[in-house]
């Protein structure tokens, strides 16, 4: 079946402007994450979201963040006034539900800050 | 919050060698993946493994969750393994709902 989709896989922008990066989950998986990807580093998890439960906000790094999900499909992370440090590749995975189950990664969306 | 350490950090060897790649955690977790990600950036699932031994094709692992480790074994090595490989855990204990990653080993298959 279809795997974790994520659109754009590239976006340059110039720093002060708002981004939204897209997240299609794997059908029936009521669980997505949203992760951030520096360059030569690993991963660092930023938002969680199970079904229409309020979200797990607890690793986004400053309230230019935010991320918002309809139901159990699609997402959305929207980054505002963007900063060169904002640069990273940015990944979202998804689970058949939360907590300890297996997650699958999307390919990714590269955003680069000028 | 759990630590999550991989070694080596680099390792280079020719086809055809075996390695054996480590992760230790700091706690308790139910969940442990492994991932190779692939010069495009893609992030491959391995193993799901929190405990026990899993074995896929040339690729196994083993998980000691008491001991709080996990090794991952890679057996008549081809270049198409070069890459970095993660680990990746979620703490068992609660109020993490997101994997913990190591820093990765990067992995170089030599012809």
């Amino acid at each position: 079946g279809a795997g974790v989709s994520q659109s754009p896989s590239n976006k340059v922008t110039e720093k002060g402007k708002d981004v939204e990066l897209r997240c299609d989950p794997i059908s029936g998986h009521t669980a997505l994450y949203w992760y951030r990807q520096r360059l030569g580093q690993g991963l660092e998890f930023l938002i969680y979201f199970q079904g229409n439960s309020a979200p797990d906000k607890s690793g986004l790094p400053s309230d230019r963040f935010s991320a918002e999900r309809t139901g159990e499909s699609v997402s959305t992370l929207t980054i505002q006034r963007t900063q060169q440090e904002d640069s990273a590749v940015y990944l979202c995975a998804s689970s058949l539900r939360r907590g300890g189950q297996e997650q699958y990664f999307g390919p990714g969306t590269r955003l680069t800050v000028t | 919050g759990i630590q999550v350490e991989q070694s080596p950090p680099d390792l280079i060897l020719q086809e055809g060698a075996n390695s054996t790649l480590r992760c230790n955690f700091s706690d308790s977790v139910n969940n442990l993946q492994w991932f190779h990600q692939n010069p495009w950036g893609q992030l491959i699932n391995l193993f799901y493994i929190p405990s026990g031994t899993k074995q896929n094709g040339r690729l196994s692992a083993t998980t000691v969750a008491t001991e709080r480790y996990s090794l991952l074994y890679i057996s008549s090595s081809q270049t198409t393994d070069s890459g970095v490989y993660f680990c990746a855990v979620m703490y068992s204990g609660g109020g993490a709902d997101g994997l913990t990653f190591g820093k990765g080993t990067h992995l170089i298959i030599q012809p």
